[in-house]
């Protein structure tokens, strides 16, 4: 199982340029998330997407962050534009639908620097 | 607001010395407990996880966690750990009654000492 690939694992950028992450969940998990993890701080949740509706968006900064899922696969998040406090780790993770109770499958994550 | 806290940021311990790493969470209602770990350069792994039955759960490489309802806490446990287990540990909670959002703690950073 290969399990939740992440790209890139680095990005550095300059402020107010946008930048995308891209996931891809294993293979039959519905249930996708992207988490961000400041630095010595738990990861947080910013979207949760069940097959390619997002169904709790709350705590995604919506002016300049989007996500999409479009075949319920693959997603990306995107960031534009970028601001020095969104140097963080974005993770992705998956779940079988239903089972988001036994815990999740985390990617590698994307370690962002914004300068 | 739903809540999960770790008491400790930093511990440092001697190989063969006994860890206990404090979580407790905020919810209430039915709650389902993880701790997960991160070693260095790699990414978050589930290292054993409580929804009901038995309060002592048993994870992989020897952890164990004690969930104590009237606490509101899930205690990781190791009798003797091993340079091998440095790294970030990161208790979690979800519950139904906030969607089954999972809700992080802010991680303790072990380091053992060989």
């Amino acid at each position: 199982e290969a399990g939740v690939v992440q790209s890139p694992r680095y990005k550095i950028i300059e402020k107010k340029q946008p930048v995308a992450f891209w996931c891809n969940p294993i293979s039959g998990h519905n249930t996708l998330y992207w988490y961000r993890q400041n630095l010595g701080q738990g990861p947080e949740l910013l979207i949760r997407y069940e097959n390619e509706e997002a169904v709790d968006d709350s705590q995604l900064p919506k002016d300049r962050f989007s996500a999409e899922r479009l075949k319920g696969v693959d997603s990306t998040l995107k960031i534009q534009p970028a601001e020095l406090g969104d140097s963080a780790v974005y993770l992705c993770a998956s779940s079988l639908p239903g089972s988001a109770n036994y815990g999740y499958t985390f990617g590698s994550g994307t370690r962002l620097t914004v300068v | 607001a739903q809540s999960v806290s770790q008491h400790n940021h930093h511990v440092i311990l001697s190989e063969a010395a006994s860890l206990e790493l404090g979580c407790n969470y905020s919810y209430g209602g039915t709650v389902n407990l993880f701790w997960y770990v991160q070693y260095p350069g790699q990414h978050l792994q589930l290292l054993l996880k409580y929804f009901s039955g038995d309060p002592l759960v048993k994870g992989i490489k020897g952890f164990e966690a004690e969930f104590i309802k009237s606490k509101f806490s899930f205690n990781l446990r190791k009798p003797s750990v091993q340079w091998s287990d440095t790294a970030e540990y990161f208790c979690a909670v979800n519950a139904r009654k906030y969607g089954n959002k999972l809700v992080f703690g802010a991680g303790t950073i072990l380091r053992v000492k060989s």
